[in-house]
């Protein structure tokens, strides 16, 4: 069972449309993670928390917009999308932000995000 | 750059025996991951290897080989459940996870 939680499950947007994708977990953990998940391709890391501060962002597009008020919730506000943006949306959270299996990730259950 | 490679899809017969290999070529190594996922749900964590050799766990077994940069995911007595994908992830020298674009396993009765 997953101790991380993702909402909502489905979300189709129009690509004038803002919306907000919300992630919680309940594990204690330190670092969480924003991941773009497309068919067939690796899964791509697009922003990390580590103790509420950003130390990751990989070159995302402004139309993404991260924010974490607390070290249990991460959201990731929307705007502007374009349909290449269609993907699943996954959270993650880990112990710390090190190497080794301290560093492992627990993943919600993603979003699955259309944008027509 | 780097790079993380995987078979795109196996196929396998239940009860048999399937191994899932996986090559790197990146800048460090501070371990290797695989995680498995069912179509439609999260990644879940199967297994870690920062040392060379085999970690059991059950029916799943790891290998590691730091010198080839290769490592497989050994599936024993498969069952139907085990019906998903597994993506290899390996932590480089800046401790950032590069994800494998996944294995798809389809078990077949």
């Amino acid at each position: 069972e997953t101790g991380v939680t993702q909402t909502p499950r489905h979300l189709v947007m129009g690509m004038t449309n803002k919306k907000s994708l919300k992630c919680e977990q309940h594990l204690g953990h330190n670092a969480m993670y924003w991941y773009k998940q497309s068919a067939k391709k690796p899964l791509e890391l697009m922003f990390v928390y580590s103790l509420e501060e950003r130390v990751e962002n990989n070159s995302v597009p402004s139309r993404f917009s991260p924010e974490c008020p607390n070290s249990s919730h991460l959201f990731l506000h929307l705007h502007t999308l374009q349909p290449e943006d269609s993907a699943l949306y996954l959270c993650a959270s880990s112990p710390i932000l090190a190497g080794g299996p301290t560093d492992t990730q627990y993943f919600g259950p993603g979003t699955r995000l259309t944008v027509l | 750059g780097q790079n993380i490679d995987q078979p795109t899809e196996m196929t396998a017969t239940e009860g048999a025996i399937v191994q899932i290999n996986c090559t790197y070529q990146t800048s460090g190594f501070n371990g290797l991951f695989w995680y498995q996922q069912h179509a439609g749900e999260a990644p879940t964590f199967l297994s870690y290897n920062v040392l060379d050799g085999l970690e059991e766990k059950g029916r799943f077994s790891s290998f590691l080989s730091r010198s080839k940069g290769y490592s497989y995911l050994l599936l024993k007595e498969l069952q139907m459940k085990d019906s998903a994908s597994y993506l290899c992830a390996v932590t480089d020298s800046n401790y950032q996870l590069i994800w494998g674009a996944g294995t798809k396993l389809i078990i077949k009765p």
